[in-house]
């Protein structure tokens, strides 16, 4: 079984710092990671993921994530916030194999940008 | 077209109501899924459609009742609810087998149970 965990459940920054929000997983199998973010009321949408290759990823919004697996981690990153990144953020795992596979989910980082 | 669209987007029923939930995709995606999510939780998977057939029901109680009547189509079908199954339920979709492409979720059904 795979399981994720998100190491701060609230993350508070000012304004055009910069930001990381930790993300650590196990699974016995290879997986997939991704990252998603939820505004308040709404859907998730895809940040980024990694699929394989390159350890360094760049998604949507100027995020980007570095996939390390020797410490398992895949960790998310921005060098300069803004308030409209103000949201919940999910690091999720899938295995990778034939056939649907579900998602897992870490509890989630809440991340919220001060003026 | 690259969204998964849900209605309705807001839902109150009683718990002696029956009413359903839709969701649809036209991207070919030829799996999809429900999740379910509680206010300040992450999604939890409730059932999987692989190719139109149920392949994963995550021990879901029998008054959720989903159904795939096509490849772009799902809907959960909801009788006797209890207050506490009020939530935002999430539909999405992915190619099979390479699910890290595609995944693709939907804005969601706030459902509130009174």
């Amino acid at each position: 079984a795979q399981s994720v965990t998100q190491l701060d459940s609230q993350v508070p920054v000012f304004e055009e710092a910069p930001v990381e929000l930790r993300c650590n997983y196990s699974s016995s199998v290879s997986v997939y990671l991704f990252w998603y973010v939820q505004y308040p009321n709404q859907g998730l949408q895809l940040l980024l993921k990694y699929l394989s290759g390159s350890t360094l990823v760049k998604g949507i919004n100027g995020f980007e994530a570095e996939f390390n697996k020797s410490q398992t981690s895949f960790h998310l990153r921005k060098p300069s916030v803004h308030i409209s990144d103000t949201a919940e953020y999910f690091c999720a795992v899938s295995r990778l194999g034939q056939g649907a596979q579900k998602l897992v989910f870490g509890q989630g980082t809440r991340l919220t940008i001060n003026p | 077209d690259t969204e998964v669209t849900q209605t309705p987007k807001h839902l109150v029923m009683g718990m002696t109501n029956k009413k359903s939930l839709k969701c649809e995709q036209h991207m070919g995606h030829r799996a999809m899924y429900w999740y379910k999510q509680k206010a300040k939780k992450p999604p939890e998977l409730m059932f999987v459609y692989s190719y139109e057939k149920l392949s994963i029901n995550e021990s879901v109680p029998s008054r959720f009742s989903p159904e795939c009547p096509n490849s772009s189509l799902l809907n959960l079908h909801l009788h006797a609810l209890q207050p506490e199954d009020s939530a935002l339920y999430l539909c999405a979709s992915s190619q099979d087998r390479r699910t890290g492409i595609g995944y693709t979720f939907g804005s969601g059904t706030r459902l509130t149970v009174v």
